[in-house]
């Protein structure tokens, strides 16, 4: 069983601030690292997919690290507003195309 | 571009019936999963469908099955119900089911077992 580990589990943050959490994932038989952001009442969507190490994805204000050799993955929320609420899943994707999922990390931003 | 279409959206059981749960993916994707959160865990793999063959399983019984039709639609069905397998049950598609492709997910059927 594979163990896809994101933490913290939930983090509450000032409008305006900047957050970063951590995804831990095996460092042995890697083929991608995938993060979805999952806001309530929604379906989750797909942020980044990210395959070499070292790469480094940005979209808007998110942006995501990876490494591969250690098996960690970093998300960063650049000045963080309320529409950032949500649950942020990354999924570890072996060889063979299966996806393990975290069990996410919840934020929410204050006004 | 339709998104993926998941129906029933809910679904009330009782324990000992079966379930099926149906899934249309966003079209000119071949690649079909399927996966279930449970309060206090996270998405579990159930199964993935390419071109209408299981390509990977997870540890789930075999109470837990599904098929993907020529078209690329899947169905899941669940027999003889209990009642932890009330839960969200999610499916996915992507275009190839393959690096660099990211999931696609539906809205999710929500399946309470009584």
């Amino acid at each position: 069983i594979l163990n896809v580990e994101q933490s913290p589990q939930s983090l509450h943050v000032q409008e305006g601030d900047s957050t970063n959490f951590t995804c831990s994932f095996p460092s042995s038989n890697f083929y991608a690292l995938h993060w979805y952001r999952w806001e309530t009442a929604k379906s989750p969507e797909a942020l980044f997919v990210m395959t070499l190490n070292g790469d480094e994805k940005k979209k808007g204000r998110i942006s995501a690290t990876l490494n591969t050799k250690e098996g960690y993955s970093y998300l960063y929320i650049k000045g963080s507003q309320p529409e950032d609420s949500a649950t942020y899943l990354c999924a570890f994707e072996a060889a063979g195309n299966k996806l393990t999922f975290g069990g996410g990390t919840r934020v929410l931003v204050k006004p | 571009k339709a998104g993926v279409t998941q129906t029933p959206r809910y679904l009330i059981k009782t324990r000992g019936q079966q379930v099926t749960l149906s899934c249309s993916p966003i079209s000119g994707h071949r690649s079909v999963s399927w996966y279930q959160q449970t309060p206090g865990q996270g998405l579990q793999f159930l199964f993935e469908y390419f071109s209408e063959t299981q390509r990977n399983k997870g540890n789930f019984p075999g109470r837990f099955s599904g098929r993907q039709f020529s078209n690329s639609r899947s169905e899941m069905n669940v027999s003889t119900l209990e009642l932890g397998d009330s839960a969200l049950y999610l499916c996915a598609s992507s275009f190839l089911g393959d690096l660099n492709s990211p999931l696609h997910f539906g809205n999710g059927t929500r399946l309470t077992v009584t």
